[in-house]
């Protein structure tokens, strides 16, 4: 059982540089989370999805896109990585929206931006 | 600002302790739900409460949900040292399509 896979599990990117974090999900579920996870701050929305072709902005949307061209993929993209995004993201699904049923995390990504 | 915030932010009790860690939300919501994150580990999922239920138990886990209050409190009994680790709230808001997640509770069980 795959659930939610998250790549890469770490990275360090250059100030300026542009990456794309991966998520795929294997559980056929439509709604889709991206979170960063700072020290003190918990776990903060950047972007979510309901289905394929539908995103919109959580709390803190700037400076990263998203897409969702399939129910399985959901990409987080950073155009022009900052120092301040240095975080943990975590990428989760669940086949319900909000808080109606469980959500599904990966085992996150750590970036760091130097 | 984030929907939900827990207190204490730390915890340390003895193994066979209970430990009882409180959350706070601001708006009306549909389901209120309590996840773990053992360290450098993604969320995971412990128990669902809906806002109609008053008291939930699964295993050793007990909620509670006072609505009037905006406030809810997880209960582990008999804590293991495997039971250290965060736990968060989360609850959604507006549309009800977001799930926030209050700022944590760092619960260590000392054996």
């Amino acid at each position: 059982n795959a659930g939610v896979t998250q790549t890469p599990k770490f990275q360090v990117l250059k100030t300026g540089q542009s990456m794309t974090l991966q998520c795929a999900q294997d559980m056929n579920h439509e709604y889709m989370s991206w979170y960063r996870q700072d020290p003190g701050m918990g776990l903060r929305l950047i972007h979510y999805s309901v289905g394929a072709g539908i995103t919109d902005q959580g709390e803190v949307p700037n400076g990263y896109n998203v897409s969702r061209s399939t129910t399985e993929d959901f990409p987080l993209r950073l155009l022009s990585a900052a120092p301040s995004q240095t975080s943990v993201y975590f990428c989760a699904s669940s086949s319900r929206p909000g808080s109606n049923t469980e959500a599904f995390f990966g085992q996150g990504t750590r970036l760091t931006v130097v | 600002s984030q929907q939900g915030e827990e207190d204490p932010q730390a915890l340390s009790i003895q193994e066979g302790e209970n430990a009882t860690m409180n959350c706070s939300y601001k708006t009306s919501i549909n389901n209120l739900q309590w996840y773990r994150q053992n360290s450098g580990r993604g969320l995971v999922h412990l128990i669902l409460i809906r806002s109609n239920e008053r008291e939930k138990h699964s295993g050793r886990l007990r909620v509670t949900l006072d609505t009037s209050k905006k406030s809810s409190s997880l209960l582990i009994t008999a804590s293991r040292a495997a039971d250290t680790a965060s736990y968060f709230c989360a609850t959604d808001t507006g549309s009800g399509d977001k799930l926030t997640f209050g700022t944590g509770t760092r619960l260590a069980v000392r054996p």
